[in-house]
């Protein structure tokens, strides 16, 4: 089963900028389309960004539009978010998901935390 | 993009069945059999159990059953175990090509 490895995450200021890579450990990595879901420690789960197979087709959930990109290497089997503006808001253990079921997110990487603190 | 609206908690005991639901808006849950199921353990990434409604991955057992009416999805554990107290959590895709998830349902085996 492929595995998929997030790195990146850090403590920074309000109004920095970070990048979230995500390593997967095969090259089934380049069928799927892949996530980016987020969630605050003892919270809920919330989706953020997904990006298609040939990585043309992109979307954002509203509060991050404009502010963080999704991006992938399929030669490098690797999953990018580029995260501009970080806001408190922010603060959360991001997670890689990939799907290879309809509709279905059934690939989670351990996930990486980014912290937005003054 | 509001999150689906689940109950906070539901409990049963060893064998009895529960059902969690998830409610959307025709936006969302309504427009689509896109309707997914995940369960999280403590300290643990998520994991799909069900996707497509009523679709199971492999290696999940077919006492987990999903449905849908209108707005509405739910997800029915029957033979509750304690293997399954873990927090669950719904995700459709909407009209605007994304995503939005549940608020979550924390399940306690009585």
């Amino acid at each position: 089963d492929v595995q998929l490895v997030e790195s990146g995450g850090s403590l920074v200021q309000p109004g920095w900028s970070l990048r979230l890579s995500c390593v997967a450990s095969e090259s089934t990595f380049r069928t799927y389309w892949m996530h980016w879901v987020r969630q605050v420690p003892g919270k809920g789960l919330e989706w953020v960004s997904r990006i298609s197979v040939d990585g043309r087709s992109l979307f954002y959930v509203d509060s991050v539009r404009g502010r963080f990109t999704i991006s992938r290497d399929n030669a490098k089997n690797t999953l990018y978010l580029e995260m501009r503006s970080l806001m408190h808001e922010d603060t959360a253990d991001y997670h890689c998901v990939g799907t290879s079921v309809p509709y279905g997110m059934d690939v989670w990487g351990r996930g990486t935390t980014v912290t937005v603190s003054s | 993009q509001s999150a689906l609206t689940q109950p906070p908690s539901v409990s049963g005991s060893p064998g009895q069945s529960v059902t969690i639901s998830c409610t959307g808006t025709s936006s969302d849950v309504g427009s689509y059999n896109r309707v997914s199921w995940y369960r999280q353990a403590p300290g643990a990434a998520p994991k799909l159990i069900i996707y497509e409604v009523t679709s199971r991955p492999s290696g999940v057992p077919d006492r987990l059953f999903g449905s849908k009416s209108g707005n509405t999805a739910s997800l029915t554990i029957s033979g509750l175990q304690a293997e399954d107290e873990a927090d669950y959590y719904c995700c459709s895709y909407t009209i605007s090509n994304t995503y939005v998830f549940g608020t979550g349902t924390k399940v306690t085996v009585l």
